[in-house]
């Protein structure tokens, strides 16, 4: 199965930052990434597929970019609605595989 | 927009069967796929396989034979059965609907989640 290893696992920044979260997967699944957002106990939301494709109603400011193995999920200018569980996956290879998520705690 | 609840024990013994459905509402099953996905307390997401509206399946290898994902499609629903189950089944289990291509293909990313459900397997 391809890994998809995410970083950093926590992160806080103020409301008004830029944050960026990075996922690498261990072989190139072009560009079949999607992020999610989720926050507790509430259903996993998608964001972004096809690695930088904003779902409709997602904020302008969130953008992915990347390809290959390399890829990244930034939200800039931050807001106190963003923080949450952020992870994404891979949907290149079989089996369906997941990063680990990052905890974005906002300060 | 579909809206998808799971539903199930939250407590299972070792050795015994895992049952959980996921009701959709808002929205039909047909045409569409359906997942099963989980996480395990400290760990990352792990897919355990799909239905179809039509009833075809496909499984994550390693939990093929103590899966099988059945539908109900004329009460909206899809269930999970695993057998068998021991502590590392311990888990949130989230039921997921697969977004669609421009061609109807099977594509394994997730527009719609359920809120998950917590399933602790112990005796």
């Amino acid at each position: 199965a391809i890994r998809v290893t995410q970083s950093p696992s926590s992160l806080s920044a103020s409301t008004g930052d830029r944050v960026t979260i990075t996922c690498r997967a261990s072989q190139d699944v072009v560009s079949y990434v999607a992020w999610y957002q989720q926050k507790p106990g509430k259903a996993p939301e998608l964001l972004i597929s096809g690695a930088s494709t904003l779902q409709n109603g997602v904020p302008s400011r969130f953008s992915g970019r990347g390809s290959g193995t390399d890829f990244t999920l930034t939200i800039t200018y931050l807001q106190s609605e963003d923080f949450g569980f952020y992870f994404c996956q891979q949907y290149s290879g079989f089996p369906p595989t997941f990063g680990q998520g990052t905890k974005l705690e906002i300060k | 927009q579909a809206q998808l609840q799971e539903s199930g024990p939250g407590l299972v013994k070792p050795s015994e069967t895992l049952s959980l459905t996921c009701t959709v509402s808002g929205g039909s099953m047909t045409d569409y796929y359906w997942s099963w996905i989980r996480q395990p307390p400290g760990k990352g997401l792990e897919w355990i396989g799909f239905i179809h509206s039509n009833g075809n399946t496909n499984y994550y290898p390693s939990l093929k034979g103590r899966v099988t994902i059945s539908r109900d499609t004329s009460m909206n629903q899809f269930s999970l059965r695993m057998t068998s189950v021991s502590a590392a089944d311990t888990a949130v289990y989230y039921c997921a609907r697969h977004w669609k291509d421009a061609y109807g293909g099977l594509i394994y990313g997730f527009d719609i989640w359920g809120r998950g459900t917590t399933v602790t397997v112990s005796s």
